[in-house]
């Protein structure tokens, strides 16, 4: 089974600032199958980026993913409040179907 | 509008059951592969169970391997998961998500259920 390990747990930054998120596959794996979430308080998860760096729907522009093999990252160009969140790599596989990472969590600093 | 409903949720003892529902509009629901995805308090995504399209594979996480059975009735639109001998770390709000056409990820979430285990 592929353990993904999401760093750093915790990432505090201010608006503005450029935001990268890591996400470590425990064997190489391929980029369709890599995907990340975002989610606020409350709420449901919300895709973000597909098949390693495809934006999804209505992305804004600012967030961007890249990564191949076991490494991969998420990256928010220029914080906006809004996105300051808990996010989530994704992984597809045979069994189990799906994986999660623990999360990052980005947080005002 | 693309929308998944969940329902079902509430207080149970443990070793109870419980049956989750969750109904699905404006998409085609019979070709869609669906899934259920947990959220324990205060802690992350734990993908549950997959279910393919037409019923024929469905796959689940060892943690509810045996006590948990996920159904869909495309003729309603409805994906169910059936939950038994329910243990406290079952405690969490419950997910059901559309997996993309053609592609490996959940583009569309309900809002949730939420589960409490308790004595």
């Amino acid at each position: 089974e592929i353990v993904l390990m999401q760093s750093p747990g915790t990432l505090s930054l201010s608006p503005g600032e450029r935001a990268t998120l890591s996400c470590r596959a425990s064997q190489s794996v391929s980029s369709n199958y890599l995907a990340w979430y975002q989610q606020k308080p409350g709420q449901a998860p919300r895709l973000l980026i597909y098949g390693a760096s495809s934006r999804a729907t209505g992305i804004p522009d600012r967030f961007s993913g890249s990564g191949s093999g076991t490494d991969f990252t998420l990256t928010i160009s220029r914080l906006e409040p809004e996105d300051f969140a808990v996010y989530y790599c994704q992984l597809y596989g045979s069994s189990p179907t799906y994986t999660f990472g623990q999360g990052t969590k980005l947080e005002i600093k | 509008e693309v929308q998944l409903v969940e329902s079902g949720g509430g207080s149970v003892q443990p070793g109870g059951s419980l049956r989750l529902s969750c109904a699905a509009s404006g998409f085609t629901f019979r070709s869609s592969r669906m899934n259920w995805v947990r959220q324990a308090p205060g802690k992350g995504l734990e993908w549950v169970s997959y279910i393919s399209s037409n019923t024929d594979t469905v796959d689940y996480a060892d943690s509810v391997k045996g006590r948990f059975t996920i159904s869909r009735d495309n003729g309603k639109n409805s994906l169910y998961l059936q939950m038994n001998s329910l243990r406290a770390e079952d405690t969490a709000v419950y997910y059901c998500a559309r997996e993309a056409t053609y592609h490996y990820y959940m583009d569309v979430w309900g809002k949730g259920t939420t589960v409490t285990v308790s004595s």
